[in-house]
């Protein structure tokens, strides 16, 4: 069985611009969950999506939003990008949105903002 | 909210030998999830070990084995006959099982484990 997949693998963007990062989870996966990670912030929550609803959110601005459609396949936008912004995304799936079910990582977006 | 603190930013071990890791989390639930993540340099998160709160027997997989003390919110990775490919970033992390709360994680700050040969 394929693994969580994420594309693209690397991105640069300059500030301003606005940026789209994809994620398709293992197959029969309902549940995907984004991750933002920085050297100074650590690995912090942004959201969660079980069919097709937002059903958790993060600390995060209105800047950053997701969807999930309905084939369970994630993406996440981040508009008016920050230098800030700069860090690995992750998304994570797991079969339900339940606590018992783990979850699997994929290998993440590498998001460069200059 | 809860928290979760991993005060050893770096640690090292030797080929062979064992190494414990640390890590203290705060909450006012008492029913959850407790788990250790390895992140090696290709940055894949993977999944170590993990516990839940209302088991009182320490879980263990392989090499791997936790210390878990729920009344102290402690929750420690003990890593036997440290191997090469161990070297990585350990993140200890929380998951309420509110349903509320779904499937979100909350992550230490991360300890870089090194391994000498």
């Amino acid at each position: 069985k394929a693994g969580v997949t994420q594309t693209p693998r690397y991105l640069i963007k300059t500030r301003g611009q606005q940026v789209t990062l994809s994620c398709s989870p293992i197959s029969g996966h309902r549940s995907v969950s984004w991750y933002q990670q920085t050297p100074g912030q650590g690995l912090q929550f942004l959201f969660e999506y079980f069919s097709e609803t937002q059903r958790n959110k993060g600390n995060f601005p209105g800047r950053f939003s997701g969807r999930q459609f309905s084939n369970s396949r994630s993406e996440m936008n981040v508009s008016t990008l920050e230098l800030g912004d700069s860090a690995l995304y992750l998304c994570a799936s797991s079969l339900w949105a339940a606590s018992y079910n783990e979850q699997f990582f994929g290998p993440g977006t590498r998001l460069t903002v200059l | 909210a809860q928290t979760v603190t991993q005060s050893q930013p770096e640690m090292s071990v030797q080929e062979a030998e064992t190494v414990t890791l640390s890590c203290t989390y705060d909450t006012s639930e008492s029913d959850y999830y407790l788990f250790w993540y390895k992140q090696p340099p290709s940055r894949q998160m993977i999944l170590v070990i993990r516990q839940e709160a209302y088991k009182q027997q320490n879980a263990t997989e392989n090499r791997f084995s936790v210390n878990f003390q729920k009344a102290a919110k402690s929750f420690s990775l003990k890593i036997s006959d440290s191997q090469l490919g161990d070297a990585a970033m350990y993140f200890c992390a929380y998951r309420s099982n509110l349903e509320t709360s779904g499937s979100r994680l909350t992550f230490g700050e991360g300890t870089q484990l090194t391994v000498n040969p």
